[in-house]
C-alpha cells in the first residue's frame, strides 16, 4: 500500500474562493508531482518536484500554484476557483526506482 | 511533437482468455517503458517497467514486451479475471524531464 494521502477526496467549493489542495508521502521520496485528470481523459502534468525548493510547471497550463518547503509535502493552490478547474487533482511521489505511488486524488468541482 | 498512443476503444473479452493491450510512441527515446492499472475514481497503480535493453518482463499472470526498433510496447494479461477490468495506461519519460507522460489508456472489460 502506498503511503501518500491527498485531502480532501471531494471539494465543492463556489467561484472565487481560494483553496489548497494537500498532499503528503512519508516514503522519503524526493520526486513529486501533481496531474490533474478530467472523466475517460488523459493524466495531464501540471506542476512537478525534484526536491525542496524546487518545482517546475508541466505540459498543461494551470493556474495554479505549488510549494515543496519539506520533503513530504507539496500542496496545490487555486487562488481564485473558476468551474474551468472542475477535474480531479492526482498526487504522485517517485524514488529512486521510477515508478510512481499516486494518491486516491482530490475530486474538485467548482460551481 | 512526443505522442502516446494507445487503443481508446474498450476491449472486452472472456474471461479465462488473454487480453493484449498496444501502446506506441513517437519522438521518444525512452529508457524505460511504464505500465499502471487505474480503476475509476482512484489513482493510478504501477504494475511493470521494463527497460531499453529488454525484450520481456513477467510479473505473475502480466506480461510486457518493448521493442524500440517499432516503437511499441505490448501489455498481455493470461488467464483474464473479471477482477482485471480496469482502464491500463502505459507512460514514458518525457525528453529532458524526470516526468511521466501517460497515455490515454484502454479500458479492458472481462466477461464472465
Amino acid at each position: 500500500e502506498a503511503d501518500i494521502y491527498q485531502t480532501p477526496r471531494y471539494l465543492v467549493i463556489g467561484t472565487g474562493k481560494k483553496i489548497t489542495l494537500e498532499c503528503s508521502q512519508t516514503m522519503g521520496h524526493d520526486k513529486m508531482y501533481w496531474y490533474q485528470q478530467d472523466p475517460g481523459m488523459e493524466l495531464h502534468l501540471i506542476h512537478y518536484s525534484y526536491g525542496v525548493n524546487s518545482t517546475e510547471k508541466g505540459d498543461l497550463s494551470s493556474e495554479s500554484t505549488v510549494s515543496r518547503i519539506r520533503t513530504e509535502h507539496f500542496p496545490l493552490t487555486l487562488e481564485s476557483a473558476r468551474p474551468s478547474h472542475t477535474s480531479q487533482y492526482l498526487c504522485a511521489s517517485g524514488g529512486a526506482n521510477e515508478k510512481l505511488f499516486f494518491g486516491s486524488g482530490t475530486q474538485l468541482s467548482v460551481l | 511533437s512526443q505522442k502516446i498512443e494507445q487503443n481508446s476503444e474498450a476491449l472486452n473479452i472472456q474471461e479465462g482468455k488473454t487480453a493484449t493491450l498496444t501502446c506506441n510512441y513517437t519522438n521518444y527515446s525512452p529508457a524505460y517503458l511504464q505500465w499502471y492499472r487505474q480503476d475509476p475514481g482512484r489513482g493510478p497503480v504501477f504494475l511493470l517497467l521494463i527497460r531499453e535493453n529488454e525484450k520481456e518482463k513477467r510479473k505473475e499472470r502480466l506480461k510486457v514486451t518493448f521493442d524500440t526498433t517499432l516503437k511499441q510496447s505490448l501489455f498481455h494479461i493470461t488467464a483474464s479475471q473479471p477482477a482485471d477490468s480496469a482502464t491500463y495506461l502505459c507512460a514514458l519519460e518525457a525528453t529532458g524531464r524526470r516526468a511521466l507522460t501517460f497515455g490515454s489508456g484502454t479500458r479492458l472489460q472481462v466477461q464472465p
